[in-house]
């Protein structure tokens, strides 16, 4: 069974920094491109970025919002997607989702999400 | 960027009503659109990859269809379960996009 499960989201100040962490189960994490994807209260859906697999060099693709501030990485050995959120602002406050990519192009597996409060 | 104009942004429907959503592309996507449905308080879920292939596991009451640079979500016989919101994503090209969303309310 796939399982996206996100971690480390909380209550930070105008200008902190926070990181992320998507602990990933049930497929070969290495094989897939992964996503965060996020959600303003109330809002709808926004991508934030992407990580290409080891064959295409673990290169990055970001939201014009969030490029420059925030960098996805991630360790195939433990499973794991991060986000490395930077010159976190108010209006970052958002839930967070990892999302996997099959092999088609879209999302296929969500995460639960975790919530991140900018906030002084 | 490409957007997603989707619509409504909501609409009451009854149980066993079918319920059309549409999301127009402000450009060319191919068929890189998918259907994701969330409700309250839990991640999106998808529905529908490739304009009109189900994911595995979804019921056949729900369809997709394209015409062009408009793309369809039709949910037949509505049940209880469906009462949610509808997003539609396109993924040809970054930044990768969604509609704004289509409430489904019960009437």
């Amino acid at each position: 069974e796939v399982q996206l499960v996100e971690s480390g989201g909380g209550l930070v100040q105008p200008g902190g920094s926070l990181r992320l962490s998507c602990a990933a189960s049930g497929f070969t994490f290495s094989d897939h491109y992964m996503d965060w994807v996020r959600q303003a209260p109330g809002k709808g859906l926004e991508w934030v970025g992407r990580s290409r697999d080891k064959v295409n060099s673990y290169t990055t693709e970001y939201a014009a919002s969030v490029k420059g501030r925030f960098t996805v990485s991630r360790d195939d050995s433990k499973n794991s997607l991060f986000l490395q959120m930077n010159s976190l602002k108010t209006e970052d406050t958002a839930v967070y989702y990892c999302a996997r990519r099959n092999t088609h192009g879209d999302n296929d597996y969500w995460g639960q999400g975790t919530l991140v409060t900018v906030s002084s | 960027d490409i957007q997603m104009t989707q619509s409504p942004s909501s609409l009451s429907a009854s149980v066993g009503d079918r319920v059309t959503i549409t999301c127009r592309a402000s450009q060319g996507i191919g068929r890189s659109l998918a259907w994701l449905q969330q409700k309250p308080g839990k991640a999106p879920k998808s529905l529908i990859s490739a304009a009109s292939s189900l994911q595995s596991g979804v019921p056949s009451k729900f369809s997709g269809s394209v015409s062009g640079t408009d793309f369809t979500l039709t949910i037949n016989s509505l049940q209880p379960e469906d009462f949610a919101t509808y997003y539609c994503q396109q993924y040809q090209s970054y930044p990768l996009t969604f509609g704004g969303g289509t409430k489904v309310e019960i009437k």
